[in-house]
């Protein structure tokens, strides 16, 4: 079985400032990973996906991503936070025979302050 | 390329009737899945399609069913609607490139969703 876990409900920073968001996973096999962004009344959008290949994931809208196996985490970070980055982001989980089916964390509501 | 469509945005019932969700995936996608999101219980896989077959199904009650046709268009279907079954219902669709099912890697593509509420 596969769960998330996405530490913080809501994240609040000043803008410019440093964006983390934490993210938590457990997996019994190696796992794929994807941060996804949910702006109000509109569905999921991909920002970056870890899938075996470099640890160090870049995705769109300058967010990255590290993935740590030690940790089991997968952290997304922005070094300077913009206002249009105030969204929801969502932290996912897949295998090879997931298929379509992934499992979300309980999602962060990022604000960002002037 | 169009994104995914999903139609109607809004939708309001009333306890015990059912309704019907409709998919369009981009082009060339034949991988279909459905997503509830409640503030409660969060994103939650339905099920998924691929190739007018159903391939995965979450763990929802057998109210809850959907189907794809040949041209990869989905529809899901609510029945008995219940007051719970308020949600934003999502739909994702996905490829791979050999066209074969898609591998867990394959990113998901969402619409907009359908805003049911249910009074």
């Amino acid at each position: 079985a596969q769960s998330v876990t996405q530490l913080g409900s809501h994240v609040s920073v000043s803008e410019g400032a440093l964006v983390l968001l934490r993210c938590n996973y457990s997996s019994s096999v190696p796992p794929y990973l994807f941060w996804y962004v949910q702006y109000p009344n509109q569905g999921l959008q991909l920002l970056l996906k870890y899938t075996s290949a470099a640890t160090l994931v870049k995705g769109i809208n300058g967010f990255e991503a590290e993935f740590k196996k030690s940790e089991t985490s997968f952290h997304l970070t922005k070094p300077s936070a913009h206002m249009s980055d105030a969204a929801e982001y969502f932290c996912a989980v897949s295998d090879p025979t997931s298929g379509s089916r992934l499992t979300f964390g309980e999602g962060t509501q990022l604000t960002v302050n002037p | 390329k169009a994104g995914v469509t999903q139609t109607p945005r809004y939708l309001i019932k009333t306890r015990g009737q059912q309704v019907t969700l409709s998919c369009s995936p981009i082009s060339g996608h034949r991988s279909v899945s459905w997503y509830q999101q409640t503030p409660g219980q969060g994103l939650q896989f339905l099920f998924e399609y691929f190739s007018e077959t159903q391939r995965n199904k979450g763990n929802f009650p057998g109210r809850f069913s959907g189907r794809q046709f040949s041209n990869s268009r989905s529809e899901m279907n609510v029945s008995t609607l219940e007051l719970g079954d308020s949600a934003l219902y999502l739909c994702a669709s996905s490829f791979k490139g050999d066209g074969t099912f898609v591998h867990g890697s394959s990113p998901l593509h969402f619409g907009n969703g359908t805003r049911l509420t249910v009074t």
